[in-house]
């Protein structure tokens, strides 16, 4: 299962909402997770099952969708959500995990 | 405190050998399926193999199949990757990480820091 991402570059300024999408090549039911990575870290859990924040992550982080398309909303850009965001699916066909591509989002 | 500690990486020529372990602390190891996930500079993160919580299932990306080989120890909260016939292009940094194991996606909610696996000549 592929998953594509976009944009590959989000640039916004703070305050404004940011909107990512994540397409799935199959139908995934809500079996997909959004992570965030900052340089030198290891991706960080922000959402699961498609649309449930995982432990501690601030509620301006949503997530939507089912099926094939997917979206990450933050509602309200800090500086410190510059990152790359990843989304990754779980599926029952081998290989049963995937991640897409990536979408780097900007502070302006 | 729940952690997951990497260990095992280093430079190794082509065709060599390396084994990868990570050591998990704060958390029953054995309720977890557990993976690897390796990163190369600049590109994102791409799975390479999942172990289930009691050691009798295991999953590996096509590109690692027969070469890499995933275990754990559940008395010793350790998973290894037996990584052999290495190649440059498995240069990466390589990450374990943990999946709770329901019908819910949970996703991978803790990782390690990673260790760097140089295949180089």
């Amino acid at each position: 299962i592929v998953l594509t991402q976009s944009p590959a570059t989000l640039s916004l300024s703070p305050g404004e909402r940011a909107t990512l999408s994540c397409r799935s090549s199959q139908i995934i039911d809500s079996h997909l997770a959004w992570y965030q990575q900052k340089p030198g870290q290891a991706p960080r859990l922000l959402i699961y099952d498609a649309s449930t924040r995982a432990t501690g992550i601030p509620a301006r982080f949503s997530g939507s969708g089912s099926g094939t398309d997917f979206t990450l909303t933050i509602s309200s850009l800090e500086p410190e959500d510059i990152a790359v965001y990843y989304c990754q699916q779980r599926s029952n066909w081998p290989p049963p995990y995937s991640f897409g591509q990536g979408t780097k989002l900007e502070i302006k | 405190e729940v952690q997951l500690v990497e260990s095992g990486g280093g430079l190794v020529q082509p065709g060599g050998s390396l084994r990868l372990c990570c050591a998990a602390s704060g958390f029953t190891f054995s309720d977890y399926w557990m993976h690897w996930v390796r990163q190369s500079p600049g590109r994102g993160p791409v799975w390479v193999s999942r172990i289930n919580s009691d050691a009798t299932d295991t999953w590996y990306a096509d590109s690692v199949k027969g070469r890499f080989t995933i275990s754990r120890d559940n008395a010793k909260n350790t998973v290894c990757l037996q990584m052999r016939s290495l190649r440059a292009a498995d240069t990466a940094v390589y990450y374990c990480a943990r999946e709770l194991p329901r019908g819910v996606f949970y996703g991978m909610d803790v990782w390690g820091q990673g260790t760097t696996v140089t295949v180089s000549s």
